[in-house]
């Protein structure tokens, strides 16, 4: 079955520490998306991906890296310059950006806490 | 104003009653526009795509009103399984923005 696989599910650090949180998909979407959701708001794009190769800041791309070396894989770095790290973190696909009724497909997520 | 809202709820529905949500839009640009439901602690599934004619899957209902912004959720005879957070999404035409509302919640009870 075809789909979005984050690992971990749950994962702790202590403030101060890098943290990559993974995400690989087999849908052969060309477009992959990191969003942050926080109680009580709506999901906040992080960085999102149109190819291989290419990313581009989303709205609170502060204290956060990707790299997009490969069609299926779209990892996230949370580094010690994000103030506020502890979040439900969700990756993203779609068959392209800018496609009419193209919905997105998300991975299981991440529940990072940060102490 | 948001850019997408919605009623937070909670909507408390009994067994078989039938609920609606509405959701408003304030970017005439938006192009594409979708129901998520997201379980707690679980990550948004698409429940549909809400296309201008109105459509329809099983229990549910979707109709988009352009000339009012908005677009709403219909679901009829709901069952204990349907109590989620119900989410608006509007993607952007032409690119990559998704825009998400802050979810309703609904409670079926028993």
């Amino acid at each position: 079955d075809g789909g979005i696989t984050q690992s971990p599910k749950y994962l702790f650090r202590k403030e101060g520490q890098n943290v990559t949180l993974s995400c690989e998909q087999n849908l052969n979407h060309d477009a992959m998306y990191w969003y942050r959701q926080d109680p009580g708001q709506g999901l906040r794009l992080i960085y999102y991906s149109q190819i291989v190769n290419d990313f581009q800041k989303g709205d609170i791309a502060e204290g956060y890296s990707v790299s997009r070396e490969k069609k299926e894989s779209f990892p996230l770095t949370v580094t010690s310059a994000q103030k506020n790290p502890t979040a439900f973190y969700l990756c993203a696909s779609s068959i392209s950006t800018g496609l009419r009724n193209s919905p997105l497909h998300f991975g299981n997520g991440t529940r990072l806490t940060v102490t | 104003r948001k850019e997408v809202e919605q009623d937070p709820g909670p909507f408390n529905v009994p067994e078989g009653a039938t609920v609606a949500f509405n959701c408003t839009y304030s970017n005439s640009a938006s192009q594409s526009f979708f129901w998520y439901r997201q379980d707690c602690r679980k990550e948004p599934k698409l429940l549909m795509s809400v296309y201008s004619s109105g459509n329809e899957d099983g229990r549910f209902t979707a109709q988009l009103n352009r000339a009012s912004q908005y677009i709403s959720l219909l679901i009829r005879d709901s069952k204990l399984s349907d109590s989620a957070t119900y989410l608006c999404v509007v993607n952007i035409e032409g690119t990559y923005k998704y825009i998400f509302g802050t979810g309703t919640r609904l409670k079926v009870l028993a």
